[in-house]
């Protein structure tokens, strides 16, 4: 199966609500880097953890620090300059060598409405 | 700051002919490289990643190959294109040793007909 489980893979929202994307991984990883794709098709980084939280205007991301096995995405009060697919990307704890290899999600479409 | 620039931004190839697809890096020495490919509508998968000059692993086989002529150069090649070719290419770079976080370029968006 997957290493990186992303959910929702679409989403509507209306301007002004929140919501929230997750990313699963069946495996350990050590770190965990965010990204929106937009129309033309570049990957613009949002966040990056190693542990914790970090937060960025109305966006916030959470990497759970016990387990190292879920991620999280915020979006507040969206806009409709949000809309994208956001992709998570991690990396294996187990991971050897000099590759800091990143495995995808399949990405979550977003759509905010006015 | 750093930048990243790839080329071209996009290209329309005949089955069987040969691709040279390229990634400059300024402003950092040294960095990892990346490269990855991505379907139409699809996920993200490295192809290859590059340490150093002169040194390129692959990580999947697409019938592609790659090289790193230069510190901040890194070249995407075939002789012979496949159909399944098609897609988006995008070149990454990472900034400091032991840190997965990587930077992506703008992209080659590849039609192969």
């Amino acid at each position: 199966g997957d290493q990186v489980e992303q959910s929702p893979s679409a989403l509507s929202l209306h301007e002004g609500t929140d919501s929230a994307l997750r990313c699963n991984f069946t495996t350990t990883m050590r770190s965990v880097q965010w990204f929106r794709q937009n129309s033309r098709g570049s990957l613009i980084s949002l966040f990056y953890l190693a542990s914790g939280t970090k937060e960025n205007g109305r966006l916030k991301s959470a990497f759970d620090s016990k387990e190292r096995r879920y991620s999280t995405l915020h979006i507040r009060d969206a806009q409709l300059e949000d809309s994208g697919t956001y992709f998570c990307a991690a990396e294996d704890e187990n991971s050897g060598g000099s590759n800091y290899k990143l495995t995808f999600g399949k990405g979550t479409l977003l759509t905010v409405t006015p | 700051a750093q930048t990243i620039h790839q080329w071209p931004v996009a290209e329309i190839k005949a089955v069987g002919s040969p691709l040279s697809l390229g990634c400059t890096i300024k402003g950092k020495s040294s960095p990892n490289l990346y490269w990855y490919w991505q379907a139409t509508g699809g996920t993200l998968q490295q192809l290859f990643y590059s340490i150093t000059v002169g040194q390129v692993e692959s990580v999947v086989q697409l019938n592609l190959s790659a090289s790193r002529p230069k510190d901040d150069q890194f070249i995407l090649s075939t002789e012979k294109l496949l159909l399944s070719h098609s897609g988006f290419y995008l070149c990454a770079w990472s900034l400091w040793r032991g840190r997965a976080e990587q930077f992506f370029g703008p992209g080659t968006r590849l039609t192969v007909l």
